[in-house]
């Protein structure tokens, strides 16, 4: 079974642009979420998606939104850049009936300058 | 609110030495228990888990945490270290009734020849 992928794998943006990650979970798995890892806060729950729906949100701004396609694919969307966006996006899946049993993409490594 | 501590930002052991990863956990209601591990540039890999049953749970490459309810502490070990162990190690918390998971700050695990 393919594990998750994210793409893309790396990005350079510049502040004030917007970004998009995307994140195609493992087959079978409707729940997606989406972590944030910085060196200073470490690892940061962002979001996360089930049936196309924002199921549970983390602390962060309006700027950092997201959404599930009915493949389960997910998407996620980051406005008007700050240089603390700098960051690893890591995108976890799960089986419904295992929900706290997450698995991980490699995550994209978003820089802003 | 759920919390994770883990005391050591790094823990140092020759090769062919015992290693003990140390993690303490807050939350309400029974604890769901998680070590992840990470090599540089890469996204979080799953080691093994507890949800209930045994306090001693066995995990991928030969490591094993002890689950100690009264001391609300989650230690991963590993009785023989090996150089390729070297890297980011993770404890992650949640409650099993969502996906997010609430994780330590990390303890980088270096294994010396």
């Amino acid at each position: 079974k393919a594990g998750v992928t994210q793409t893309p794998r790396y990005l350079i943006k510049t502040r004030g642009q917007q970004v998009t990650l995307s994140c195609s979970p493992i087959s079978g798995h409707r729940s997606v979420s989406w972590y944030q890892q910085t060196p200073g806060q470490g690892l940061q729950f962002l979001f996360e998606y089930f049936s196309e729906t924002q199921r549970n949100k983390g602390n962060f701004p309006g700027r950092f939104s997201g959404r599930q396609f009915s493949n389960s694919r997910s998407e996620m969307n980051v406005s008007t850049l700050e240089l603390g966006d700098s960051a690893l996006y890591l995108c976890a899946s799960s089986h419904l009936a295992r929900s706290y049993e997450q698995y991980f993409g490699p995550g994209t490594r978003l820089t802003v300058t | 609110a759920q919390s994770v501590a883990q005391p050591e930002d790094q823990v140092n052991v020759a090769e062919g030495n015992p290693l003990t990863v140390k993690c303490t956990y807050s939350v309400s209601g029974n604890p769901y228990l998680f070590w992840y591990v990470q090599y540089p540039n890469r996204g979080l890999q799953f080691l093994l888990k507890y949800i209930t049953g045994d306090n001693l749970v066995k995990g991928s490459y030969g490591f094993e945490a002890e689950f100690n309810k009264s001391q609300t502490s989650f230690h991963l070990k590993k009785p023989s270290a090996l150089v390729s162990d070297s890297a980011l190690y993770f404890c992650a918390v949640n409650t099993g009734t969502a996906s997010k998971l609430t994780f330590g700050t990390g303890t980088r695990l270096q294994v010396t020849l």
